[in-house]
């Protein structure tokens, strides 16, 4: 079956500190690859994607490769912010065939930045 | 209202209530989800529904009943519930052709 590894938490950085997060998964097929980030009280907000390998997700200053061969997501910013502190979750799935099929997350990673 | 909203937001109850969890999407999606997020664990995939019919129960007791009258809403039956089914219950939806799914602010649920 699909499962997601990631880094577990908290990780504690320095504001303009680099920041990577760890992501390894196991799939059949070729899923598609997310990022979602949760700040406190509220839901998932997708954060970045990628649908094949070699792509390269971005946004607000994050980014992650779909490295198939070594089934990696890993995800990254040069230079954090105290309001990137929240927990972020790796996550895969697939959505071919006209399916719904659910999404499969890792445990999350708890980021702390500190001014 | 937009995006996927969820209500309530939180909610407290004994083992022997019954009480329903909603959910409701106005993003024209045609498949919706329920997720739950316990404390050290991933997000757990409950039920799946597509066109209002439900495609997946991934091993889930009985005591959580789903119910999707059409594509945009989408409950959780809750009836004799235990203290560790307190948790986050997170809604989401997508539709077909679309690679990627919409969560809801989630609702907070606590058993005693």
């Amino acid at each position: 079956g699909n499962s997601v590894t990631q880094m577990e938490g908290p990780v504690t950085l320095s504001e303009e500190a680099f920041l990577t997060i760890n992501c390894t998964y196991t799939a059949t097929g070729y899923p598609s690859l997310f990022w979602y980030v949760q700040y406190p009280g509220e839901g998932l907000q997708l954060l970045l994607k990628a649908t094949k390998a070699d792509d390269k997700g971005s946004n607000k200053g994050f980014e992650a490769t779909y490295r198939k061969e070594t089934t990696s997501f890993h995800l990254e910013k040069g230079s954090v912010q105290v309001s990137d502190s929240a927990v972020y979750f790796c996550a895969l799935g697939s959505f071919s065939g006209g399916g719904a099929d659910g999404l499969t997350f890792g445990k999350g990673t708890h980021l702390i930045i500190q001014p | 209202e937009t995006g996927v909203t969820q209500t309530p937001r939180h909610l407290v109850m004994g083992m022997t209530n019954k009480k329903s969890l909603k959910c409701e999407q106005h993003l024209g999606h045609n498949a919706m989800y329920w997720y739950k997020q316990s404390a050290k664990k991933p997000l757990e995939l409950m039920f799946v529904y597509n066109f209002k019919e439900q495609t997946e129960n991934n091993s889930v007791p009985s005591r959580f009943s789903p119910e999707c009258p059409n594509s945009s809403h989408l409950f959780l039956h809750l009836h004799t519930l235990q203290p560790e089914d307190s948790a986050l219950y997170l809604c989401a939806s997508t539709r077909t052709g679309l690679n990627e799914q919409f969560f809801g602010p989630g609702t907070r649920l606590t058993v005693l």
